[in-house]
């Protein structure tokens, strides 16, 4: 699986548009771009993944660029509830072994 | 929406002691796995099963066992708790047989083992 760079903190403004950005530059064509995010002490939460083309869904939006080097995940309105630490990764996505692997992630705070 | 139930969300167990951890999704998830997660560590699989009665032993197995009786429940058997099991232990449950689908998360349960 390709390895993924991200930013280690961000800080947003409540109601702000919030745009955590990884970078995945030996990804492969057969590789999909997934973000989770972990809110502390509790399980991680998958939030949305996309292979080539721009993904939404009800609690964000994913971009990747042309040369799908890099992504941005956007949290359009970010609330306080939306702290947490976010991960980016990159795999196959393939039938068996499907573990998954988190890296550092970004942690977000997301202030009043 | 998807949701994945385990058991406990705190337990506390002493050495030696035979420990079962229970999982349930309501999505008909062909998928389910079995993480620990630790300061330091990251997530690592334990085991996973994609059908029921089927499994398959993920990175750190050792100490573990796992059943799958039912579709929608996934059940992780610590033999005989040790102190190094103490850790969070997260469920999780995926779709499919392609692979592209998300895993869906428990809320986990830290396990203390004294």
């Amino acid at each position: 699986d390709a390895k993924t760079t991200q930013p280690p903190s961000m800080d947003c403004a409540e109601g702000r548009a919030a745009n955590l950005p990884c970078n995945h530059s030996t990804i492969s064509g057969n590789e999909y771009v997934y973000w989770y995010r972990q809110i502390h002490s509790q399980g991680p939460q998958y939030i949305i993944h996309g292979l080539k083309n721009n993904e939404t869904n009800e609690m964000a939006s994913l971009i990747i660029t042309e040369d799908r080097k890099s992504s941005t995940l956007i949290l359009p309105h970010a609330t306080l509830r939306d702290t947490a630490v976010y991960y980016c990764i990159v795999r196959v996505a393939n039938t068996g072994f499907q573990k998954l692997v988190f890296g550092t992630g970004t942690r977000l705070l997301v202030s009043p | 929406d998807v949701k994945v139930t385990q058991s406990s969300r705190y337990l506390v167990k002493r050495t030696g002691e035979k420990v079962f951890l229970e999982c349930v999704q309501d999505m008909d998830h062909e998928n389910m796995f079995w993480y620990r997660q630790d300061p330091g560590l990251g997530l690592r699989l334990i085991y996973f099963s994609y059908d029921v009665k089927m499994k398959e032993k993920g990175d750190i197995p050792e100490g573990y066992s796992v059943s799958r009786e039912k579709k929608e429940r996934f059940s992780l058997i610590l033999e005989s708790a040790s102190t190094n099991q103490t850790s969070m232990y997260l469920c999780a449950s995926s779709s499919g047989t392609s692979g592209s689908y998300g895993q869906y998360f428990g809320p986990g349960t830290r396990l203390t083992v004294t």
